[in-house]
Parts: structure tokens; sequence; C-alpha cells
């Protein structure tokens, strides 16, 4: 069975352009979230999706967007790109929220570099 | 949401046991506690996921105490490809307060020594 998978696996753009990174769940599951790490830091949470709409969103601003398709796969947007988003963006996905124990499954990230 | 805190860093030798212990004070009634291993520039890895008592797998095992406020991850004979960073997860069930916003810790920097 296929993990999660994201494209691109790495991505450099100019500050001030806008990235797009997608992102496929496992089979079977509705729920995609999005992080963000920057080099050496730890995880922060930046988007929740499930059943196609946005459920929760972290402290980010609103050039961070996104959409999560029929198919459940994802999109996530970040318009007029700093030099601080570079960093690695991960997706996750899991079951139905509702189900017992919502175990979280991520991909291996894609990198975006803003120069 | 239950916050979590972990050890920054823990230091131990090829063939030794490990236990990593997180601390998550305001876990809610339905929350699950989830370890996750992390290498460099790779996506955290699933490692082990449990709700109360104790769980094993293949790869290590969880011990929560009754009063689930800790949660010890326990890695049997630690090699060198176990140096990483392991993060705790406390995961609600959705319709119980579950936010879908998931807040992980700082992690664990292991590192494994010859």
């Amino acid at each position: 069975e296929a993990g999660v998978t994201q494209s691109p696996t790495h991505l450099i753009k100019t500050r001030g352009q806008q990235a797009t990174l997608r992102c496929s769940p496992i089979s079977g599951h509705t729920s995609v979230y999005w992080y963000q790490q920057a080099l050496g830091l730890g995880l922060q949470f930046l988007l929740w999706y499930d059943e196609g709409e946005e459920r929760n969103r972290g402290n980010f601003p609103p050039r961070f967007s996104g959409r999560q398709f029929p198919n459940y796969s994802s999109e996530l947007n970040v318009n007029a790109l700093e030099l601080e988003d570079s960093a690695l963006y991960l997706c996750a996905s899991s079951p139905d929220p509702g189900s017992s124990g919502n175990t979280i499954y991520f991909g291996e990230g894609s990198w975006l570099t803003v120069v | 949401l239950a916050k979590t805190t972990q050890p920054i860093s823990m230091d131990s030798y090829e063939g030794q046991e490990v236990n990593i212990t997180c601390s998550h004070n305001n876990i809610a009634t339905n929350d699950y506690i989830t370890w996750y291993q992390q290498f460099p520039s790779q996506g955290p890895r699933f490692i082990i996921q449990g709700y109360k008592t104790k769980v094993t797998n293949e790869v290590a095992s969880l011990f929560i105490p009754a009063d689930r406020k800790s949660s010890t991850l326990s890695l049997p004979r630690v090699s060198l490809s176990d140096t990483a960073v392991y993060y705790c997860l406390v995961v609600s069930k959705h319709g119980s307060g579950n936010t879908g916003k998931l807040i992980f810790g700082q992690g664990t920097t292991l590192q494994v020594k010859p």
C-alpha cells in the first residue's frame, strides 16, 4: 500500500513568487495535515483539511493557503514568498477523524528554497 | 490541547535499552499517545501508539501509567541507526475535542554512540 506521497521533492523559488506543493494521502484517508519544518527546528502546524474543508489552521499568515480535492489529495499554496519560508513542508494523512486512535502518517516532505 | 514535554537530548551506546519519557499532564480522556521517529530531512515515521498500560510492537514498547500523565518509549538494544529525533504526540479523537491542530513538542534528539 502506498504511503503519503508529496511533490515536488525540491522546489526553488524567487522571493515574491508563489509556490504550490502537492500531497496524496494514503488510500482511504480523508484528513490531510500540513506542517512546516525549518532547518534544524521542530514541526509547526499549518493546516488541517478533512472532507474537502479547511478545519483548522496554525499561526501562519493568510498567504499560506490550500485546498483539498474530492479525491482527498491536497495542495498547499504559499504566495508572496519570503526568504523565511524556506523549509521542509510535510504532509500527513489520517483516516476518518472519528476513528479510534486517529493515527497520522507523514510523507517525506517537499523542500522549498526561496532565494 | 495537551502540551507535551520531553528531554531535549539523550545519549546512549549501541546495544543498550533507551527509555524516553514524555509528560502530558493535561491529557484528556479520549486522547491517545503516539510516538514518531524523524531522521534529518525526512518525514516523521510512526513508531507506536497507545492509550493505557503497555503496548509492544516489533520495534518498541510504550508504557503508560494509570494516570496517563506521562508515557515512556522504550527502544530495546539500540543501534547507530536509531540516532534520530523522537517526538511524542497526543492525539484527540474527533468529536471529543479533536481540532486537528496537532502540536508537536520539541522532540528528543537521541545520539547512539558506538
